[in-house]
């Protein structure tokens, strides 16, 4: 079962640079969501999807976006990177947000913005 | 401001010792959950706590639901080296439709 997919592990970038980190889940999941993981700052939410074509800003989204063109795929763009998105992101889904319901993470893309 | 509250934010005990990590937020939660990440690793579901006052056991892992919903505890007894890890609790707020994380609990556990 290959879960939730992120690739790539690692990648660097010159400042001004655009790329695309991908993301795939093959359990059918309609929920899915990118985090990026900064030392003391635990998890913070950039954007969410609750269905494929429905798409939400999470807590820290500028400089980033995302489209759900399908339930399985949840592509997260940087626009014209900087070193302050320089991070660990993570792709994950649930079946819902709802009562009992948790997610599953990809393994992450660990970025550097230089 | 988080809305969610760990404590403490780290934890270095012997093995075979107890210990015991706290979630706090002033808001209601639907539900708890609990995280263990590795390095270089996504987090990991270990539980969800639904119900208030709700108590679950994994192993020698023991998980709390506060009688009010806006918190939960996790207590490892005879803590192992396996059990070294960055410990977060989630949930999603009764009034939202989203999660959101503690900044965790960065446990070691020395042989």
């Amino acid at each position: 079962n290959a879960g939730v997919t992120q690739t790539p592990k690692f990648q660097v970038l010159k400042t001004g640079q655009s790329m695309t980190l991908q993301c795939a889940q093959d359990m059918n999941h309609e929920y899915m969501s990118w985090y990026r993981q900064d030392p003391g700052m635990g998890l913070r939410l950039i954007h969410y999807s609750v269905g494929a074509g429905i798409t939400d800003q999470g807590e820290v989204p500028n400089g980033y976006n995302v489209s759900r063109s399908t339930t399985e795929d949840f592509p997260l763009r940087l626009l014209s990177a900087a070193p302050s998105q320089t991070s660990v992101y993570f792709c994950a889904s649930s079946v819902v947000v709802g009562v009992g319901y948790g997610y599953t993470f990809g393994s992450g893309t660990r970025l550097t913005v230089v | 401001t988080q809305l969610l509250e760990q404590s403490p934010q780290f934890l270095s005990i012997q093995e075979g010792e107890n210990l015991t990590v706290y979630c706090n937020s002033s808001s209601v939660f639907s539900s708890l959950q609990w995280y263990r990440q590795e390095p270089g690793e996504g987090p990991v579901l270990l539980v969800t706590v639904v119900t208030g006052g709700e108590v679950k056991k994994l192993k020698r892992l023991t998980f709390q639901f506060g009688d009010a919903r806006k918190d939960s505890s996790l207590h490892i007894t005879a803590a192992q080296p396996g059990d070294t890890g960055l410990y977060l609790c989630a949930g999603v707020p009764n009034t939202g439709n989203q999660f959101y994380f503690g900044t965790g609990t960065s446990l070691t556990v020395i042989p």
